[in-house]
């Protein structure tokens, strides 16, 4: 069964520093996400991507952050300069199309800590 | 600002009880509910989704939607040790992003 992988599954970085989180979504998806979960709160949206674009995305995600999709199979998340409050599991999710009744399909999710 | 409200629990539910966990939404307009399901450290796993008031049935679990209300609710029939987990209610925005709850926390005791 296809499914959304995540590399690396946790990721250690001191602050300031960039991090790049990446993502292979399931070949016949168009619509990409980005979620984050801090530690004991809720997931949290972060950035939907879908044609080469953002087509939407939350107060959480500021300059500091972008994606991309480089190569027609992986999507990524950089984080420019990372803060301490960074530190989150982030999780991909792909969807195939955009019909409403059309499900999300989370990866693994990267464990990204800050010192 | 759409909200997403769950109980946070924990529920506790002997083996082979039904759990109960419910949800309310505020936005009125929302269209599509899911309930996933999240171990600790895992990512959320999706159980259900329903789009039209009423039940809808999965084996042992039940989704009931009521949009009057703005009430989605998930009963897990003889509820196993298994089922131990985060049920996460969700909610899709304009962009077909999710909104999540916070999550009930769920004990199936053996």
């Amino acid at each position: 069964e296809p499914e959304v992988t995540q590399t690396p599954s946790h990721q250690v970085t001191q602050m300031g520093q960039e991090v790049i989180l990446r993502c292979v979504p399931i070949s016949n998806h168009l619509y990409f996400y980005w979620y984050r979960q801090i530690l004991g709160q809720k997931v949290e949206f972060l950035v939907s991507f879908y044609n080469n674009e953002i087509s939407e995305k939350s107060e959480i995600f500021d300059d500091q952050f972008s994606v991309e999709r480089p190569d027609g199979s992986n999507f990524t998340l950089k984080i420019r300069s990372t803060k301490l409050e960074d530190s989150a599991m982030y999780f991909c999710a792909s969807r195939r199309d955009r019909g409403s009744t059309d499900t999300q399909y989370f990866g693994p999710g990267t464990r990204l800590t800050v010192l | 600002q759409k909200e997403v409200e769950q109980n946070s629990g924990p529920l506790s539910v002997p083996e082979g009880a039904i759990a109960s966990l419910n949800c309310t939404y505020s936005d009125r307009v929302s269209q599509s509910f899911f309930w996933y399901r999240q171990y600790s450290g895992k990512s959320p796993e999706l159980i259900m989704s329903i789009y039209s008031n009423g039940d809808k049935e999965d084996g042992r679990f039940t989704a009931q939607l009521n949009k009057a209300s703005q009430y989605v609710s998930l009963l897990i029939r003889d509820s196993q040790p298994s089922d131990s987990a985060t049920y996460l209610c969700a909610v899709i925005g304009s962009a077909r992003q999710l909104t999540f709850g916070s999550g009930t926390q769920l004990t199936v005791l053996p």
